[in-house]
C-alpha cells in the first residue's frame, strides 16, 4: 500500500523568499511522484513529476522537487515566492500498477505575505 | 476546449435524493478515473474505466453510488438517496493508458 504525509498543512511565507513544501512517501514499489497545485474553483494542475529518471525534477512556474530515497521525501521548492503561487499544494504517490491511481497527501496551504 | 469537461459544476440537493454528474473527458484518452475530495482533505480515488470496462473500484464506492461509461467516451457517476456525507467535490481525470492524467474542474455537491 502507499502513502503519502505532507508534513505541513500550512506554510506562510514573503513574497521574494524561498518556499519549502514537504512530503514523505511509502510505496511498495517504484512509484512515480507527483506534485499538483489547487488554486480556488480551479482544477488540479500538474505541477510536475519523478519517474525515476533524475532526482531533481524541474516543473513549471520555478518549482522543482528532489526525490530522496534514502529518506523516502519529495519535498517542494521554489527559490522567490510570488504573490500568484498561493495555492493549496498536494503531494502524490503512483504505483505504477494496475490502475495506476493517484493517492494523495492531505495539502499544504501557501500563503504569500506581501 | 480540448481538457476534461464536468457538469454541472455545483450541485445541490436534497436529502434522500439522486443526483448524477457527467464527465467527458479527452477524446483519445482510453481511461476516465472519478475521486472525491472532501473539505480539507486530499482527493480519493473512486473508481476507474479502461475504455468502457469499469475495472476497479474503491471501498469509499458504496452500493448508492454506480459509474458507467458507454461506449467508452463520456462517463456519469449517480449517487442515489444522497446523505450529507456525500457532500464533496467530485473530480474526474482521463489519461491515455495511465500517463499524462488531466484533471476537470469539478462537480461540487452539497447535500442539505
Amino acid at each position: 500500500a502507499q502513502s503519502v504525509t505532507q508534513l505541513d498543512s500550512h506554510v506562510s511565507v514573503s513574497e521574494g523568499t524561498p518556499v519549502l513544501l514537504r512530503c514523505n512517501y511509502s510505496s511498495s514499489y517504484s512509484p512515480s511522484l507527483f506534485w499538483y497545485v489547487q488554486h480556488p474553483n480551479k482544477g488540479l494542475q500538474l505541477l510536475l513529476k519523478y519517474t525515476s529518471a533524475a532526482t531533481l525534477v524541474k516543473g513549471i512556474n520555478g518549482f522543482e522537487a528532489e526525490f530522496k530515497k534514502s529518506e523516502t521525501s519529495f519535498h517542494l521548492t521554489k527559490p522567490s515566492a510570488h504573490m500568484s503561487d498561493a495555492a493549496e499544494y498536494f503531494c502524490v504517490v503512483s504505483d505504477n500498477q494496475g490502475a495506476q491511481k493517484l493517492v494523495f497527501g492531505q495539502g499544504t496551504r501557501l500563503t504569500i505575505n506581501p | 476546449d480540448t481538457g476534461v469537461s464536468q457538469n454541472p459544476r455545483h450541485k445541490i440537493t436534497k436529502r434522500g435524493q439522486n443526483v448524477t454528474f457527467r464527465c467527458d473527458p479527452i477524446s483519445e484518452h482510453n481511461r476516465l478515473y472519478w475521486y472525491r475530495q472532501t473539505l480539507g482533505q486530499g482527493p480519493e480515488f473512486l473508481t476507474y474505466f479502461q475504455n468502457e470496462a469499469q475495472l476497479e473500484k474503491s471501498r469509499l464506492l458504496s452500493d448508492r453510488f454506480s459509474a458507467e461509461r458507454p461506449k467508452g467516451s463520456f462517463s456519469t457517476l449517480e449517487i442515489q438517496r444522497t446523505e450529507q456525507g456525500d457532500s464533496a467535490m467530485y473530480l474526474c481525470a482521463s489519461s491515455f493508458t495511465g500517463y499524462g492524467y488531466t484533471f476537470g474542474s469539478g462537480t461540487r455537491l452539497t447535500v442539505v
